[in-house]
């Protein structure tokens, strides 16, 4: 079955970039997606890129896709304590299907 | 945006007991919606899909007598769940998908969550 893997746990200082790490194993993943999580609530869908795209650059966040590799990135650009949250990755097949979650990164931004 | 919406955001029931949540979509037609479980710590698990007017679709080892779902509308999906245990205690959060609008963007709209605390 698909397995979407990342790592659980990225501290960095405020201002700083965080670059989130995910990688998966489906090939036939058309649509990958970055998701974030408050303590507490629910997911807020950060960007999305689609398979057949390398880069997306959304104001702070830029995802690089690395298909061959099957390795997924979110880089935040000057990371505020505000960004402090756990970071979904997650694919799906096709737009709106059912997604496999990435277990999840915790991010903790440091003042 | 979209808007999904779930009530209760917080419950508490006894063993043995039955509680229902619900989901609704309140700016958009969602004809599929799905359910997802969070344990602590821990990532989402689909439990199931379900389609406005059918049956509810279950992933492997989701016990469909004890998690009712019930998508009878189509802003309107609800997960009951039957007869529950300490062990259901969790975080469960909905999402939906607009159905039909012809978008490349086509993305599923996620509930705030509702913490299920079974005593």
């Amino acid at each position: 079955g698909e397995d979407v893997e990342q790592s659980l746990f990225l501290s960095v200082r405020e201002g700083d970039s965080s670059v989130i790490n995910c990688t998966y194993t489906d090939s036939s993943s058309t649509y990958l997606y970055w998701y974030k999580q408050e303590p507490g609530a629910g997911l807020q869908l950060l960007t999305y890129i689609f398979s057949n795209m390398d880069m997306k650059q959304d104001q702070r966040l830029t995802v690089l896709l690395n298909k061959k590799d099957k390795h997924l990135s979110l880089r935040i650009a000057d990371t505020q304590t505000g960004d402090s949250a756990i970071y979904f990755c997650a694919e799906g097949a096709n737009a709106g299907n059912m997604l496999t979650f990435g277990g999840g990164t915790r991010l903790m931004v440091k003042p | 945006g979209a808007v999904v919406s779930q009530h209760p955001s917080r419950v508490i029931c006894k063993s043995g007991t039955s509680v229902k949540i619900e989901c609704r979509s309140l700016d958009f037609q969602a004809t599929t919606m799905f359910w997802y479980r969070q344990f602590p710590k821990q990532s989402l698990m689909l439990m199931a899909t379900s389609n406005e007017g059918s049956k509810a679709t279950y992933e492997q080892g989701v016990e469909k007598d004890k998690f009712l779902i019930n998508h009878a509308s189509l802003t309107l999906s609800t997960l009951t769940v039957t007869s529950a245990h300490p062990e259901d205690s969790s975080f469960y959060i909905c999402s939906a998908r607009e159905g039909f609008r012809h978008d490349s963007r086509y993305e599923q709209y996620f509930g705030p969550g509702t913490r299920l605390t079974v005593t």
